[in-house]
């Protein structure tokens, strides 16, 4: 079974332009989530997708951040325009919810580098 | 609110001697807890969770977690180190909504 992939692995870009990355989980996973670790500090929520709908979206910093999950299989997140502050590792994770609290399982990360 | 601190950011230990990574959690209700472990370019793995069942909790590669209500912790211990278990490690709680907050994150070393 695949596990959680992210795309791309890198991606420098400079301040004021656009990135996508891209998360695609477990087959079958209804939950999906999305988290960030900013350097030196810890990994932080985002947001949450239960299929397509945004359940949580409490973590989301501002509004040059959006997040997608068309159909409920993968989903992607814009960065519009990119910041300084934004640079860190964006980890995505999957789940099927079922029972509550079940494993969330991590994909590798995008480390995210805004120069 | 719930939160977790790693009381050591860096922690160094020879092959063959025991583990200990420290970890305190702060939650206003009975917690879901978890140990996750990053090696290098991987993802973050789940290691072992605590769900409100037994206290003492295995996980994976000889880990363990003792859930101590009365001190709020929740230390993750191995009786013997392995080259292998060179990582970074995260203590975890999870909201009623299964969102996860992290503590900062221990960074182990293991040497020879």
């Amino acid at each position: 079974e695949a596990g959680v992939t992210q795309f791309p692995s890198h991606s420098v870009i400079e301040k004021g332009q656009t990135v996508t990355l891209r998360c695609d989980p477990i087959s079958g996973h209804d939950n999906l989530y999305w988290y960030r670790r900013v350097m030196g500090k810890e990994i932080k929520f985002l947001l949450h997708f239960v299929k397509e709908s945004k359940q949580d979206e409490s973590g989301m910093p501002n509004n040059r951040f959006l997040a997608e999950r068309t159909g409920g299989t993968y989903s992607t997140l814009k960065v519009q325009p990119a910041e300084l502050e934004d640079s860190g590792v964006y980890f995505c994770a999957s789940s099927s919810g079922l029972p509550a609290f079940s494993e969330q399982y991590f994909g590798p990360g995008t480390r995210l580098t805004v120069t | 609110a719930q939160s977790v601190t790693q009381l050591d950011s860096h922690v160094s230990v020879s092959e063959g001697t025991p583990v200990l990574l420290r970890c305190n959690y702060s939650s206003s209700y009975s917690p879901s807890l978890f140990w996750y472990v990053q090696h290098p370019n991987k993802g973050l793995q789940l290691l072992l969770k605590y769900t409100s069942a037994a206290t003492l909790v295995k996980g994976i590669n000889g880990f363990e977690a003792e859930f101590k209500k009365s001190e709020t912790s929740f230390h993750l211990t191995k009786p013997s180190a392995h080259m292998s278990d060179a990582a970074e490690y995260f203590c975890v709680v999870s909201d009623f909504a299964d969102k996860l907050i992290f503590g900062t994150g221990t960074r182990l070393q293991v040497f020879p």
